[in-house]
């Protein structure tokens, strides 16, 4: 089975604090996506990644920085974490090759305080 | 990728066939219908696409329509474990680093 983990389940952080939420994937698929969910706006893309070291901004990546520095692993950064970045952060991985179904993880419930 | 319109939300009783809409009159020849679930507190996950003939998987059953206008997707035997939020997307099958867009979906609340 294709997995997607997030580091975290739930997360609580303080404002200004620097965020790390990671993303790893075990399929070798090139394309990795970050989305925020939040209640009556459904899933809003961030960024997202097609290979190493490339990344393209979404429709919301203000606050927002990515790393991809290797291909299984997709790193989503808060650079000074605010409360209107609470919210639940989706990743996910889809293959360039064959189908193109998109996998996520469980994702992370993140709250800022 | 297409628009599409869905319910914002349905009840179904348990046992009975869930059968969700989903209109995409903008449709494309070489677009799919693709859809996805999410139940509360996961990620999405992926159900069945089909281009233009009806699908069916140990899931659910895609029947689209011979203008390829609209679609349905059918629960056969819904459950309580199926509630949860369904989206339908439309999207070429091979549509390279594009991301998936998802609209605010159909509210399945299955019923006992």
């Amino acid at each position: 089975d294709v997995k997607v983990t997030q580091s975290s389940r739930y997360l609580v952080k303080r404002t200004g604090e620097k965020v790390f939420l990671e993303c790893v994937q075990d399929m070798d698929h090139e394309n990795m996506f970050w989305y925020r969910q939040d209640p009556g706006l459904g899933l809003r893309l961030i960024y997202f990644s097609y290979d190493v070291k490339m990344k393209e901004k979404g429709d919301i990546p203000e606050g927002y920085s990515v790393s991809r520095e290797k291909k299984e692993r997709f790193s989503l950064i808060l650079e000074s974490a605010s409360t209107n970045q609470t919210s639940m952060y989706l990743c996910a991985s889809r293959s360039l090759q064959g189908a193109t179904e998109a996998f996520f993880g469980q994702g992370t419930r993140l709250t800022v305080v | 990728d297409a628009k599409t319109t869905q319910p914002p939300s349905m009840d179904c009783a348990e046992g009975r066939a869930a059968n969700l809409p989903c209109n995409h009159s903008t449709i494309s020849g070489n677009e799919y219908v693709y859809w996805y679930r999410q139940i509360h507190s996961q990620g999405p996950q992926y159900i069945i696409h089909g281009l233009k003939n009806n699908e069916t998987n140990e899931m659910a059953s895609l029947i689209i329509t011979e203008d390829r206008k609209s679609s349905t997707l059918i629960l056969p035997h819904a459950t309580l474990r199926d509630t949860a939020v369904y989206y339908c997307i439309v999207r070429p099958r091979y549509s390279g680093n594009t991301p998936l867009v998802f609209g605010k979906g159909t509210r399945l609340s299955v019923i006992a």
